[in-house]
């Protein structure tokens, strides 16, 4: 089985900033890796898919990146609707998703 | 447009067998590329998957459950199914149902999920 170490679990930040989230996979996952938003009450959102590659209709301040063991994600001037948490899932070998990090304002 | 919907039995007992069923509209289970998954979230936390069914019938489950998961499929009526045996209160969550994406393996539309309450 595939396990994904997402950190950190929860992060503070200022309208504006930006912040970075991190998964770790416990194997190579050949860039299999997709985030997701996730409002309180609301099914996830997909956001990014094959580390880097917007989805449809996902704003430009998000971004990804990674190879090999190590991704993160990226939310550039963070903006009040950005208030989530957010999921790593790789989908190299089945599906794991990592634990979530819940973003919220400082 | 592609939508999905869950259903399920709300509350049930310890040791009982939860019955899920997920109807979805805008593609089709027959279609080569297609599956059809479950996820499911216990209250504030983190979300797990449990099993894959695809066009051809084949099936994943999560190694960590397969013992007690059974995924089918209702092609005409566009339905899928999950079926989880000898529940107990680590069962209770928000059980979703979303669709693998079309030349990809993660999930592009997600349900809105059903509440599931594992509760003697």
């Amino acid at each position: 089985d595939i396990q994904m170490t997402q950190s950190p679990p929860s992060l503070s930040a200022s309208l504006g900033d930006k912040v970075t989230i991190t998964c770790q996979a416990s194997q190579n996952i050949n860039k299999y890796i997709a985030w997701y938003q996730q409002k309180p009450g609301k099914a996830p959102r997909l956001l990014i898919r094959y580390t880097s590659t917007l989805d449809s209709g996902t704003p430009s301040r998000f971004s990804g990146s990674g190879s090999g063991r190590d991704y993160s994600f990226s939310i550039s001037n963070v903006e009040s609707e950005d208030i989530a948490s957010y999921y790593c899932l790789q989908y190299d070998n089945l599906w794991t998703f990592g634990g979530g990090t819940k973003l919220e304002l400082k | 447009q592609v939508t999905l919907k869950e259903s399920g039995p709300g509350i049930l007992q310890p040791s009982q067998t939860l019955s899920l069923a997920c109807s979805f509209s805008g593609f089709s289970l027959s279609t080569s590329g297609i599956c059809v998954s479950w996820i499911r979230q216990p209250s504030g936390k983190g979300l797990e998957w449990l099993a894959t069914i695809c066009w051809e019938d084949s099936k994943d489950y999560n190694p960590s459950l397969t013992n007690r998961l059974t995924i089918s499929k209702d092609t005409s009526n566009n339905q899928a199914f999950l079926k989880i045996t000898s529940v107990d209160t680590a069962d209770t969550a928000i059980y979703y149902c979303a669709r693998r994406a079309e030349g990809g393996d993660y999930f592009d539309y997600w349900g809105q999920g059903v509440m599931v309450t594992v509760s003697s």
